[in-house]
């Protein structure tokens, strides 16, 4: 399975961007980059993916480098409900469809 | 719609007893997968189900977990006995096609004393 390396945490403030990183150098070209988040006392939770060109949804932005070897989550204004760990999930289209979860970013946003 | 449902929330049982966890997953999901993380590590992979069909089971720890689909509807998942190096959350998920988002519950926390 190919790996996502990612900060252990990061911090921010309420109401102020927020970019998350992800490294990825051996990404293969059957590979999505995922994004998930896990909130206290929940499952995690699908955020946005990706294949190549940057990807907006209603919770975040996903920016992609144009060699694929790294992505960023943006999320535009934090609130104290994005308070979670991020992971950042290399997800092949072929093959197996499992996701594998690594340590992820704890982000703590501070009102 | 209604979420990924998980039963019990919570169970406590002791070393050599048997739990069985259930998922409910949305309605009309075909894949259907367990995750657990055990002692504060990583979230890790247990098995994926096709509607009824065993897809990949890789991450079965051993043979005290038996995980069944019958019908390809809700899922099970069995563990016995009981070890305490079994404590930890039990996560189910579904997602309607191979590659769509999957849905998580809020999954099991087992303890096993």
């Amino acid at each position: 399975d190919a790996k996502t390396t990612q900060p252990n945490s990061m911090e921010s403030n309420e109401e102020e961007p927020v970019h998350l990183p992800c490294n990825h150098s051996t990404i293969s070209g059957t590979d999505y980059i995922h994004w998930y988040r896990q909130l206290p006392s929940q499952g995690p939770e699908y955020v946005i993916h990706g294949l190549t060109s940057n990807v907006n949804n209603r919770m975040a932005s996903l920016a992609i480098a144009e060699d694929r070897k790294s992505s960023t989550l943006i999320l535009h204004r934090a609130t104290l409900r994005d308070a979670a760990v991020y992971y950042c999930i290399l997800r092949s289209f072929q093959g197996a469809q499992k996701l594998v979860f690594g340590q992820g970013t704890r982000l703590t946003i501070n009102p | 719609e209604a979420g990924v449902t998980q039963f019990p929330s919570h169970s406590v049982i002791e070393k050599g007893q048997t739990v069985t966890l259930r998922c409910d997953p949305i309605s009309g999901h075909d894949n259907l997968y367990w995750y657990r993380r055990v002692m504060g590590k990583e979230i890790k992979f247990l098995l994926h189900f096709v509607k009824e069909s065993k897809q990949d089971e890789s991450g079965m720890p051993n043979n005290r977990f038996l995980a069944e689909r019958t019908g390809g509807t809700y899922s099970t998942l069995k563990v016995q006995p009981a070890e305490l190096e079994d404590s930890g959350v039990y996560f189910c998920a579904s997602s309607q096609h191979n590659n769509s988002p999957l849905h998580f519950g809020n999954g099991t926390r087992l303890t096993v004393t």
